[in-house]
């Protein structure tokens, strides 16, 4: 069965450090995979999408992942956080016979140090 | 232009009593799915509508929860004698399409539900 794991719950960076956040995904076949972001009290807002081609696909506010067959993973990375990126992150898989559902990670939670 | 509207913000019920939750989706996007949020178990897919026709309810609670889409405007998830554990966000989303390029989903804000 298709699954989302992020190992990080929380991670902690210093602004303006480079961010990486991690997911693996377990899938049969070829995955189509996201990235959502949920500031405070908010809904669920999409950072970036992969569909097949190329495995590093970029986001909004300058943030890009990278798709691993290989290492079923589909990093999150940023190089230079802002105290803006706050939020909990989202990784989700979508297979391409579920015709639109999505299965979420457990999320990880950033907090950003002054 | 308008995102995904859920109503309401926020729901508090008594233990026993039914909750309805309203989402309407984006105009001309032919998907509605519905999410529940808790902080133990996180995202969990509740059910979803593709041209008002429910698809796919895996994981919906067998007694007590229902969703319908009677019009392309609206759908309403309803769950009757609330339990404390029902207390969660549920997150109603909507796509152009599915699958493919199309298949990105919109949330709304959510409507949190508290059964005391």
């Amino acid at each position: 069965a298709q699954s989302v794991t992020q190992p990080d719950a929380r991670v902690t960076v210093s602004e303006g450090a480079s961010l990486q956040l991690r997911c693996k995904y377990s899938y049969f076949g070829t995955p189509y995979l996201f990235w959502y972001v949920q500031y405070p009290r908010q809904g669920l807002q999409l950072l970036l999408k992969y569909y097949p081609g190329d495995p590093v696909v970029q986001g909004v506010n300058g943030f890009e992942a990278e798709f691993s067959k290989s290492n079923s993973s589909f990093h999150l990375r940023k190089a230079s956080v802002h105290w803006s990126d706050w939020a909990v992150y989202f990784c989700a898989v979508e297979g391409n016979y579920n015709q639109g559902k999505l299965i979420f990670g457990q999320g990880t939670k950033l907090s950003i140090k002054p | 232009n308008a995102g995904v509207i859920q109503t309401p913000r926020h729901k508090v019920t008594g233990k026993g009593q039914e909750a309805t939750l309203w989402c309407e989706p984006i105009s001309g996007h032919s998907a509605v799915f519905w999410y529940r949020q808790t902080i133990v178990q996180g995202l969990e897919f509740l059910t979803y509508f593709r041209n008002q026709a429910p698809i796919d309810d895996s994981g919906m609670p067998k007694e007590r929860f229902s969703a319908q889409m009677p019009n392309q405007s609206h759908s309403t998830l309803k769950i009757q004698s609330t339990q404390p554990q029902d207390s969660a966000v549920y997150l109603c989303a909507s796509s152009l399409g599915w699958g493919g390029n199309t298949g990105q989903l919109y949330f709304g804000e959510g409507s949190k539900l508290t059964v005391l």
